[in-house]
């Protein structure tokens, strides 16, 4: 169990830019969560993933978000044309494929975006 | 619907204090609930976790909580505070059923704890 890793930890970009960020889950992991945390707040849920099917999308995943999981494993989460609102961590999450939802999930320690 | 508030922005104690986190939630259905530390630049590390089986539940770092039905109350303690216990902590819950998966987390408490 090698845990949720993150990548890049930090980006920092230019407003308008886009940004990609990756999410490799535990391996044995079905399940692939994306939050979104802004200062001060609690994560947010963002989109949900079982193998490669986008589950779940919220209502805070605008049109320039879009999230990804090919192949089951890894995910990726773009984000076109940045604004200053999407300045924040954002943290993905894994858990087990199991028919009750009390399994908890697994936290990578985020990529923090800061939007110039 | 499902929702989660915690109880106090920040929490200061002593060390060899008792810590005491709050935490109420709404949920239409049977709640799973679950309490989270968040240390600076950090992800998210599970506490503790409630699902049913018992309505106290022991956790990591001798930390506790209680399930309360009654007072839809999961609040999070722990007997005596030491240094390494400052951090955020997050209470959340997981409705179940077809809203399974996602969690909701309430806005976190920062919790300092004084030599």
């Amino acid at each position: 169990d090698t845990g949720v890793s993150q990548n890049p930890r930090h980006k920092i970009t230019k407003r308008g830019q886009n940004v990609t960020f990756r999410c490799d889950p535990i391996s044995e992991h079905n399940r692939l969560y994306w939050y979104r945390q802004t200062l001060g707040q609690g994560p947010e849920f963002l989109t949900y993933f079982q193998n490669e099917a986008q589950l779940e999308k919220s209502r805070l995943l605008s049109d320039r978000f879009s999230a990804e999981r090919p192949k089951g494993s890894f995910s990726t989460l773009e984000i076109q044309r940045t604004e200053q609102g999407d300045s924040a961590m954002y943290l993905c999450a894994s858990s087990p494929d199991r028919p009750n939802s009390n399994q908890p999930q697994h936290f990578g320690d985020g990529t923090r975006l800061s939007i110039l | 619907a499902q929702s989660v508030t915690q109880l106090g922005s920040h929490v200061s104690v002593s060390e060899g204090a008792l810590v005491l986190l709050r935490c109420n939630y709404s949920s239409s259905v049977p709640p799973y609930l679950f309490w989270y530390v968040q240390y600076p630049n950090q992800g998210l590390q599970l506490l503790l976790k409630y699902t049913s089986a018992a309505t106290l539940v022991k956790g990591i770092n001798g930390f506790e909580a209680e399930f309360k039905k009654s007072e839809t109350s999961f609040h999070l303690t722990k007997p005596s505070a030491h240094m390494s216990d400052a951090a955020e902590y997050f209470c959340a819950v997981n409705a179940g059923g077809t809203s399974y998966g996602k969690l909701t987390f309430g806005q976190g408490t920062i919790l300092t704890v004084h030599p």
